[in-house]
């Protein structure tokens, strides 16, 4: 199937812990994004990529570093986790030239303990 | 982006229109209305877009009123798989850094 798929789906880890959210897209996008949902179901975007480079970086702790090996890949590192990092972190994807019409895969709920 | 209000839920019957409201009073010149929705555990999903007219795809109608201070978004013949989270977002054209609110929950009951 056409998608945005991101692994895993649940992530519990203790505080202190290092851990990685992986991403891939096979509709052929050259753009790539995380968003996070907070606990009060508030999306908001972390960081775009556009064919591997950076645009997007928004006041985001040191702490996370995307990395996009390919423009079909976006992975999430994070380190140091945190109890506040306990959110639900979305992939998505995109035309550069329809930004509007995101493709979100289906979440990362990461429980940090 | 301009600041969006939108009814905490709304029900539909199945079968009927579901009409979702959004005020938008704050919109300027260059903002877009976008529409997402969100199902229980799933990502959000792209429903349509304007800028002042009316538009309409394949899942909905997007009317926007003359002084685009307002729109609402029509589901014509509402499911239960429309059953969702409905957000309505304000943002310049091209602008990817979208930034989703508390939207509607709209239940479709049968």
């Amino acid at each position: 199937d056409t998608a945005v798929s991101q692994t895993p789906k649940y992530l519990v880890t203790q505080m202190g812990n290092d851990k990685s959210i992986k991403c891939e897209q096979n509709l052929g996008h050259d753009t790539m994004y995380w968003y996070k949902q907070d606990s009060k179901k508030f999306l908001k975007i972390m960081f775009s990529y556009n064919n591997k480079e950076l645009i997007i970086n928004e006041t985001v702790p040191n702490r996370f570093s995307p990395k996009s090996p390919d423009k079909a890949h976006l992975n999430l590192h994070i380190n140091s986790l945190e109890l506040g990092d306990s959110a639900v972190y979305f992939c998505a994807s995109s035309q550069v030239y329809a930004v509007w019409a995101l493709h979100f895969g289906n979440g990362t709920r990461l429980t940090v303990t | 982006d301009a600041k969006t209000t939108q009814p905490t839920s709304m029900d539909c019957a199945e079968g009927r229109a579901a009409n979702l409201p959004c005020n938008h009073s704050t919109i300027s010149g260059n903002e877009y209305v976008y529409w997402y929705r969100q199902i229980h555990s799933q990502g959000p999903q792209y429903i349509i877009h304007g800028l002042k007219n009316n538009e309409t795809n394949e899942m909905a109608s997007l009317i926007i009123t003359e002084d685009r201070k307002s729109s609402t978004l029509i589901l014509p013949h509402a499911t239960l798989r429309d059953t969702a989270v409905y957000y309505c977002i304000v943002s310049v054209r091209g602008g990817s850094r979208l930034t989703f609110g508390e939207g509607t929950q709209l239940t479709v009951n049968p």
